[in-house]
């Protein structure tokens, strides 16, 4: 029972546009939402996250959507940059922050093309 | 600041034996977890430590794997016997605080044959 989806597996993107990537969940406890990104060989990094009080949150070119009624998240990359080639996990979690149990969707994997 | 530090990189055993991975979290972070990321899947949690104490080992399949955290400090998972869908990569990850997201290492890749 996969409560954090991923349906991409993969995105290519033309450098100098938007790449949106879609992240569902199942579970309505979740209230913490994360955005990981991870290089081959490298661990998860973590990009940026929202509240479920919120509805978007935004640093730099990176910004995350919450739509709650669809239990649907998306993180939006503008401009998209080769550098940002890499795979992105989203993550849910419950109890109000990023402490304990996060449950990982599958992943996409993000090619900027130059 | 330093980060997450573990070793080894790769290993690769044959089933039925036993490995051990070791873990060392960014100095002053009092949680520490380990994930087990299997080819093509997100991570999952195995454990989470607070200071040396275990807050949540729930998914931790206690009749091979172990996990201990010395003094709140390092920690090591161990898997014994190790089995062929024990193939993955172990991350440890730490974390400063509830609104934090998590520092991950850069994981050891067990490979079982």
């Amino acid at each position: 029972d996969q409560q954090v989806k991923q349906n991409s597996p993969s995105l290519s993107v033309q450098e100098g546009r938007i790449s949106i990537l879609n992240c569902d969940y199942t579970n309505s406890m979740f209230d913490y939402f994360l955005w990981y990104k991870k290089y081959p060989a490298e661990g998860p990094t973590f990009l940026i996250s929202i509240s479920s009080i919120k509805d978007k949150n935004e640093d730099g070119r990176f910004t995350v959507f919450l739509n709650k009624s669809a239990k649907h998240l998306s993180l939006h990359i503008v401009p998209s940059q080769p550098g940002d080639s890499a795979v992105y996990f989203c993550a849910a979690s419950k109890g109000g922050g990023s402490q304990g149990n996060l449950i990982f969707g599958k992943g996409t994997k993000l090619s900027v093309k130059p | 600041e330093a980060g997450v530090a573990q070793s080894p990189r790769y290993k690769i055993i044959e089933k039925r034996q036993s490995v051990a991975f070791w873990c060392n979290p960014i100095s002053g972070h009092a949680t520490l977890y380990w994930y087990q990321q299997i080819l093509g899947q997100g991570p999952k949690l195995l454990i989470q430590f607070q200071n040396n104490g275990v807050v949540d080992d729930s998914q931790l399949p206690k009749d091979r794997f172990s996990a201990e955290r010395l003094k709140g400090v390092d920690s090591t998972l161990k898997i014994q016997p190790a089995k062929l869908e024990d193939s993955a990569v172990y991350l440890c990850a730490s974390s400063a605080g509830q609104f934090y997201g998590y520092t991950f290492g850069s994981g050891t890749r067990l490979t079982v044959v």
